[in-house]
């Protein structure tokens, strides 16, 4: 059973307009969490992370929001732009042996019309 | 800025053949990762190593082993490929454990 879900495969918005992911996970021990962003034909790129002790995160457009009672985050873009179209990846982590241990989420593509 | 590089793009190889896919990483980054990238599954994690020779295995290691004999090299090996391998691959790396992980561009196996 997957312990990171997105549950929108895909998502469509007009340009200008606010893009919500959403992101859920099953383990109340993951502690940290990141969004990745994956062009077509390149590898995931980080793009906003967020600990558990904190409840928001900004950085510029995007902003990520933990609700770790409902077990929950949210990645928000204010504006989208064209550019940010593109496949989005969740991920969470706990402390393993080794450090920390990422899961990932299946990903949502997200589509920003012009 | 860190370079993760893999050395093919695409590749397509047939049932029962030793496979190899190598990533270089040019930061001297401790700790590597080899994942696999599935439509509807994310990315799930096959193997990382934290040192040279050293190796963890991950969510999904069957049918696969690797090699670390250099800091910056990490070898993928599908000992005989099978085409329920038939997949996406990326490697990463990153200088903690903590830490955000870069990630190369990908090579798509398609093993017939």
């Amino acid at each position: 059973d997957q312990q990171v879900k997105q549950n929108s495969p895909s998502l469509s918005v007009q340009e200008g307009r606010i893009s919500i992911l959403n992101c859920d996970y099953t383990n109340s021990m993951f502690d940290y969490f990141l969004w990745y962003k994956k062009y077509p034909a390149e590898g995931p790129t980080f793009l906003i992370s967020i600990s558990s002790i904190k409840d928001k995160n900004e950085d510029g457009r995007f902003t990520v929001f933990l609700n770790k009672s409902a077990k929950h985050l949210s990645l928000h873009i204010v504006p989208s732009q064209p550019g940010d179209s593109a496949v989005y990846f969740c991920a969470a982590s706990e402390w393993g042996n080794y450090g920390q241990n990422f899961v990932f989420g299946p990903g949502t593509r997200l589509s920003v019309l012009p | 800025d860190v370079k993760v590089t893999q050395s093919s793009r695409y590749l397509v190889k047939r049932t029962g053949e030793k496979v190899f896919l190598e990533c270089v990483q040019d930061m001297d980054h401790e700790n590597m990762f080899w994942y696999r990238q599935d439509p509807g599954l994310g990315l799930r994690l096959i193997y990382f190593s934290y040192d040279v020779k050293m190796k963890e295995k991950g969510d999904i290691p069957e049918g696969y082993s690797v090699s670390r004999e250099k800091k910056e090299r990490f070898s993928l090996i599908l000992e005989s490929a099978s085409t329920n391998q038939t997949s996406m691959y990326l490697c990463a790396s990153n200088a903690n454990l903590d830490q955000p992980q870069h990630f190369g561009d990908g090579t798509r196996l398609s093993i017939l």
